[in-house]
């Protein structure tokens, strides 16, 4: 059964300072991995997604996650933070075969401080 | 491209009635949309798959007739919540996809309020 685990409920970072958010998975198979935003109250923003190819992946607003098989993680990266980066992240798996379903991580809770 | 909505983004409504929420795909044709509940401060979780034309897939522990979902169209899937009870209370977000190639798009969310 695939599973996501991001490791830290809670991460606060000053503004222009590194960002680091971790998320480990399981899988019995090549998984596809995504990183979504969710501002409050607000849907779901796709940040980047991994399906097998380069396994660093680059996102928008300048997030990226490298894919690395052996660690089975995928964790997200951004070199400076900016306020606007404040919101939850989570870090999805695909369900195997063709239903198409995603698990979600706990989330995690970006806090960043001027 | 690829964008959802649903509405209401916001409902409050009294114990015992009933709420729809609709799930639309504006610029595409969804095969399969997905619903999600959200508790405060905790992840998504699944409800159900429904695909069109067909009855919908509920996770286990969801209970089909109190969360009835009709995907009539391969644009609009609803989701209504029947006889609502307090605990009801969440944020509901849809999701439609394409084709499993193309990706997820996700809507804005529905925040569910029972008094």
């Amino acid at each position: 059964a695939q599973s996501v685990t991001q490791l830290d409920s809670h991460v606060s970072v000053s503004e222009g300072t590194p960002v680091l958010l971790r998320c480990n998975y399981s899988s019995s198979y090549s998984p596809s991995l995504f990183w979504y935003v969710q501002h409050p109250n607000k849907g779901l923003q796709l940040l980047l997604k991994y399906t097998s190819a380069a396994t660093l992946v680059k996102g928008i607003n300048g997030f990226e996650a490298e894919f690395k098989k052996s660690e089975t993680s995928f964790h997200l990266t951004k070199p400076s933070a900016h306020m606007s980066d404040a919101a939850e992240y989570f870090c999805v798996v695909s369900v195997s075969g063709n239903t198409g379903k995603l698990i979600f991580g706990q989330g995690t809770t970006l806090q960043v401080k001027p | 491209g690829a964008v959802v909505s649903q509405h209401p983004s916001r409902v409050i409504c009294k114990s015992g009635t009933s709420v729809k929420i609709e799930c639309r795909s504006l610029d595409f044709q969804a095969t399969t949309m997905f619903w999600y509940r959200q508790f405060p401060k905790q992840s998504l979780m699944l409800m159900a798959t429904s695909n069109e034309g067909s009855k919908a897939t509920y996770e286990q522990g969801v209970e089909k007739d109190k969360f009835l979902i009709n995907h009539a169209s391969l644009t609009l899937s609803t989701l209504t919540v029947t006889s609502a009870h307090p605990e009801d209370s969440s944020f509901y977000i849809c999701s439609a996809i394409r084709d499993r190639g193309y990706g997820y798009t996700f809507g804005s969310g529905t925040r569910l309020t029972v008094v």
